[in-house]
C-alpha cells in the first residue's frame, strides 16, 4: 500500500513548455485533488475531482488541465509552462467517509517541485 | 465549506503544552473540524478531526467549543520535531472543494 505517489519529485522546465505531473494512488479513493504551494505561503487548491470522469476547478485553475480516467490516477497538466507556474505541487485523496466515523481524512503526496525558467 | 481563521504564528517551548486556536463561525452542523500539519516542505499531514465532541489520539487532542464557532487543538508535551505549520479546516464527511488558509507556523523551542 504505496498510499499517493507523486512523480516527477523534481522538474525542470522552459518558458513555453508542457508537461505533465502524475498522481496517483492505491487506496480506492474516490476524492482526489491538485494544490500548489508557493513559497512560504499556503495551499491553494487548482482542481479537484469526486470520481472518475468527474473533475472541477478549484481557487486557481488557470494555466492547468485535468482529466480522470481511473479512479486510481488523477494527473495534472501544464500546456504552456510560464514562471508563474514555480511551485511545489502536491497531489491529495480522500476516500468515502466510514460510517462510523462519518469523516473523510486526505492523505497527501510527498510533491512535486516545478521550476520554470 | 465553513471558513476557518488561524494565528500566522506561535511560539512554545519544548516540553509545554501547545494550543493552536481555530475559529470557524460559520460551521455549519454537518461539517467537522479538522487538523493538518505541514513540516517543512512535506506533504501535509493528518493529525485529528472531531464533530462536537473532544477527541484525543497519540498525536493531540482536539477541543470544540459547545456552539462549535471555536476550537483548539492541543499538542500536550511539544517537542523541536512538533515545528511545522498547523492548518484547521471544516468540511463535511464528503470531501469535495477542501481549501486551506495560510495556516499557524508553530515554532518549538528549547
Amino acid at each position: 500500500n504505496a498510499g499517493v505517489t507523486q512523480t516527477p519529485k523534481f522538474q525542470v522546465l522552459k518558458t513555453g513548455q508542457s508537461m505533465t505531473l502524475q498522481c496517483a494512488q492505491d487506496m480506492n479513493h474516490e476524492y482526489m485533488s491538485w494544490y500548489r504551494q508557493d513559497p512560504g505561503m499556503g495551499l491553494r487548491l487548482i482542481h479537484y475531482s469526486v470520481g472518475a470522469g468527474i473533475t472541477d476547478q478549484g481557487e486557481v485553475p488557470n494555466g492547468y488541465n485535468v482529466s480522470r480516467s481511473t479512479t486510481e490516477d488523477f494527473p495534472l497538466r501544464l500546456l504552456s509552462a510560464a514562471p508563474s507556474q514555480t511551485s511545489v505541487y502536491f497531489c491529495a485523496s480522500a476516500g468515502r467517509a466510514g460510517s462510523q466515523s462519518g469523516a473523510n481524512v486526505l492523505t497527501f503526496g510527498a510533491g512535486s517541485r516545478l521550476t520554470v525558467l | 465549506d465553513a471558513k476557518t481563521t488561524q494565528p500566522p504564528s506561535m511560539d512554545c517551548a519544548e516540553g509545554r503544552a501547545a494550543n493552536l486556536p481555530c475559529n470557524h463561525s460559520t460551521i455549519s452542523g454537518n461539517e467537522y473540524v479538522y487538523w493538518y500539519r505541514q513540516i517543512h516542505s512535506q506533504g501535509p499531514q493528518y493529525i485529528i478531526h472531531g464533530l462536537k465532541n473532544n477527541e484525543t489520539n497519540e498525536m493531540a487532542s482536539l477541543i470544540i467549543t459547545e456552539d462549535r464557532k471555536s476550537s483548539t487543538l492541543i499538542l500536550p508535551h511539544a517537542t523541536l520535531r512538533d515545528t511545522a505549520v498547523y492548518y484547521c479546516i471544516a468540511y463535511t464527511g464528503t470531501a469535495s472543494k477542501l481549501t486551506f488558509g495560510t495556516g499557524t507556523r508553530l515554532q518549538v523551542t528549547l
